[in-house]
C-alpha cells in the first residue's frame, strides 16, 4: 500500500516546454486533487476530480490542463510552461476520514 | 468563496511550552482537516474534525461549527513539532479543500 505518490519529484523545464505530472493513488479514493504551494503561501486548488472520467478547475486553473481516465491516476498537464508555474505541486486523494498528500514534485521553469 | 484565516502567522516556542493555533472560516463547512508540513515538505494529516474535539497524545482539536472557528493544540511541544501547520475546509457546495494560509511554529530546545 503506497498510498499518493508522484512522478517526478523534481523537474526543471524552459520557457514553452510542456510536461505531465503523474499522480496515483492505490486506495480507491473517488476524490483526488492538484494544488500548488509557493513560499510563504498555502495550497492553492487547481484542479480536482470527483471520479474516474471527470474534472473541475479549482481556484487557480489557467495554464494547466488534467485528466482522470483511471480512478487511480490523475494526471496534470502543462502545455506550455511559463516562469509563474515555478512551484512546488501536492496531488491529494480525500475520504470520509479525511487527506491525504503525495511527498511533492518540485518544477522550476527557467 | 470561503474564506480562511489562521493565526497566529508564527509562534516560536521554547521546547516544553504549550500552543493553541486558530482557524476562522467564514462559511458553513462540510468537514474541517488540519495538517502538519514538516522542515522537508511532507504534509500529514493530523484531525479529520467538523466538530467536537479529538486528540492523538500530544495534540488534540476542537472545531466549533456554530462559531465557524477550530483550535489546535499542542501541549509539550517538542523540536519535531516544527513546521507548518494547515487548516483546510471542504465547502458545503462541493467536495473541494480550501487552505488557510498556515501558522508557521518553531520549536527551540
Amino acid at each position: 500500500n503506497a498510498g499518493v505518490t508522484q512522478t517526478p519529484k523534481f523537474r526543471v523545464l524552459k520557457t514553452g516546454q510542456s510536461m505531465t505530472l503523474l499522480c496515483a493513488q492505490d486506495m480507491n479514493h473517488e476524490y483526488m486533487y492538484w494544488y500548488r504551494q509557493d513560499p510563504g503561501m498555502g495550497l492553492r486548488l487547481i484542479h480536482y476530480s470527483v471520479g474516474e472520467g471527470t474534472t473541475a478547475k479549482g481556484e487557480v486553473p489557467d495554464g494547466y490542463n488534467v485528466s482522470r481516465l483511471k480512478k487511480q491516476n490523475f494526471l496534470l498537464g502543462l502545455e506550455s510552461a511559463a516562469p509563474s508555474q515555478t512551484s512546488v505541486y501536492f496531488c491529494a486523494t480525500h475520504s470520509l476520514a479525511g487527506g491525504l498528500f503525495g511527498p511533492g514534485t518540485r518544477l522550476t521553469v527557467l | 468563496g470561503i474564506q480562511v484565516e489562521q493565526s497566529p502567522p508564527d509562534l516560536i516556542l521554547q521546547e516544553g511550552a504549550n500552543s493553541t493555533l486558530r482557524c476562522n472560516f467564514s462559511d458553513s463547512v462540510n468537514n474541517l482537516q488540519w495538517f502538519h508540513q514538516n522542515p522537508w515538505g511532507q504534509l500529514i494529516n493530523l484531525f479529520y474534525i467538523p466538530s467536537g474535539t479529538k486528540q492523538n497524545g500530544r495534540l488534540s482539536a476542537t472545531t466549533v461549527a456554530t462559531e465557524r472557528y477550530s483550535l489546535l493544540y499542542i501541549s509539550s511541544s517538542q523540536t519535531t513539532d516544527s513546521g507548518v501547520y494547515f487548516c483546510a475546509v471542504e465547502e458545503t457546495s462541493g467536495s473541494r479543500l480550501t487552505f488557510g494560509e498556515g501558522t508557521q511554529l518553531t520549536v527551540n530546545p
